[in-house]
């Protein structure tokens, strides 16, 4: 069965902390996403990757084909990075759908 | 804000009962995706729409039923309620150009604030 593995679920973190979330799965992918879903629901994409590492602001994610890993890490965090962040993969090699699978999600806090 | 909107945003209703989501994508974008995040199961994929043609179908239940009209929006309807159908439902759209019909590029997706569905 094709899924995927979020660790930790819970994180509690001090502001200024460096963050590291991970997103393992089990088969080939050709893409993987990070979401950030806030306590009002809304989920915004933070990240999609199929390979290295991409860099957004204080985010950063990064990918490992090879060990089908990929980590999702929030430098000098701060209370408004508080959310749930969610891994979801699009299994197989392509063709014309777009099925995601998604993670349980890990529930970050950011204390001040 | 996304640029993908739904309607309503909030929704109760009786089992039993019929009802209908609506999803209007971003301007220029071509898939629309339907997705339930419900408490015990999480966020699940139900099903895909490019272009106004069903290309990939997920945990979508008999009862539910989707399509994509011409102007690219979609709606969802859910059909028989029941209990366990109450869920936060969102809709997500990209572009996804191809080199041809068979082919989707690999696309960031944006998504819209969500239904909140109540079934009493």
């Amino acid at each position: 069965k094709n899924e995927v593995e979020q660790s930790p679920q819970n994180l509690t973190a001090q502001e200024g902390e460096f963050i590291t979330i991970n997103c393992s799965y089990s088969v080939g992918i050709s893409a993987l996403h990070w979401l950030q879903q806030h306590p009002g629901g809304g989920i915004v994409s933070l990240f999609m990757l199929s390979s290295g590492k991409k860099k957004h602001g204080r985010l950063i994610a990064t990918i490992n084909i090879q060990e089908k890993h990929s980590s999702l890490h929030i430098t000098a965090s701060h209370p408004r990075d508080s959310a749930v962040y969610i891994c979801a993969v699009r299994y197989g090699s392509g063709g014309s759908n777009y099925k995601l699978t998604f993670g349980k999600g890990t529930l970050l806090t950011v204390n001040p | 804000d996304s640029g993908v909107t739904q309607t309503p945003k909030h929704l109760i209703t009786a089992t039993g009962q019929r009802v209908t989501l609506r999803c209007s994508p971003r301007s220029g974008d071509l898939s629309v995706y339907w997705y339930q995040q419900s408490l015990d199961q999480g966020l699940q994929f139900l099903i895909q729409y490019y272009n106004g043609e069903e290309r990939a179908k997920g945990n979508i239940l008999e009862r539910f039923s989707a399509q994509q009209f011409p102007d690219l929006h979609s709606e969802l309807n859910l059909s028989s309620l029941e209990l366990g159908d109450s869920a936060l439902y969102f809709c997500a759209s990209s572009v996804n150009l191809g080199p041809n019909r068979d082919m989707i590029t690999v696309n960031e997706q944006f998504f819209g604030p969500g239904t909140r569905l109540t079934v009493l």
